[in-house]
């Protein structure tokens, strides 16, 4: 079945330790998402990407960077730059901008705990 | 600037009656859709229904609907013969320049409304 895989589910880290979440995706899809979300907000975007070897910034890109060396691949590296990096993580993508669709399929996210 | 408000923390809903989640939202762009999405306990995001600013009726997706007032930015969802499997979070989002391509296609989203389905 075609789909988005988030890895790991549950991650914990040290303060000052980088950590790499993973997000592949099957669905052919051009464009892929990552998103933060906190206890009582929505979710806030954080970096995209609507071509392989091409991102952007988000809204809260400080302390994050990304990768997007192949169409399948958009893995999100929380660095020790981010000042309060405990949150559930979401990846999500889409087909390309001329395919005419409009949904953003989500994958299971990750919860990362800073100890 | 772009902003959606979802003013219901939390909604109790008896089992089989309908339920309102409300959404408003603020935008200066013409063109854009407006999204909600359902987050059960295991925290993935699964997408309910769609309403693009230009649609002339409003969005149905079996017992989802999405009452749509566009002189009044809201984007109200209607859950039908609620089902205890419904209970979760529902997030309300907008994503501007709609038609031309989707633009950057971020979404931005509201705080949500967890509803619970009592039976």
């Amino acid at each position: 079945d075609g789909g988005i895989t988030q890895s790991p589910k549950y991650l914990f880290r040290k303060e000052g330790q980088n950590v790499t979440l993973s997000c592949e995706q099957n669905l052919n899809h051009d464009a892929m998402y990552w998103y933060r979300q906190d206890p009582g907000q929505g979710l806030r975007l954080i970096y995209y990407s609507q071509i392989v070897n091409d991102f952007q910034k988000g809204d809260i890109a400080e302390g994050y960077s990304v990768s997007r060396e192949k169409k399948e691949s958009f893995p999100l590296t929380v660095t020790s730059a981010q000042k309060n990096p405990t949150a559930f993580y979401l990846c999500a993508s889409r087909p390309g901008r001329l395919s005419g669709a409009n949904v953003l399929t989500f994958g299971a996210g990750s919860r990362l705990t800073v100890l | 600037a772009q902003k959606i408000t979802q003013t219901q923390p939390g909604m109790f809903v008896q089992e089989k009656e309908a339920v309102t989640l409300d959404c408003t939202y603020d935008t200066s762009d013409p063109s854009y859709g407006l999204f909600w999405y359902k987050q059960p306990s295991s925290g993935e995001m699964i997408f309910l229904i769609y309403q693009g600013s230009y649609d002339q009726q409003n969005a149905t997706e079996g017992r989802y609907s999405l009452n749509f007032q566009k002189a009044r930015k809201s984007a109200n969802l209607v859950i039908s013969a609620s089902q205890l499997g419904d209970s979760a979070m529902y997030f309300c989002a907008m994503r501007e320049a709609e038609g031309y391509g989707g633009a950057t296609n971020k979404l931005i989203f509201g705080t949500g409304t967890l509803l619970a389905v009592q039976p």
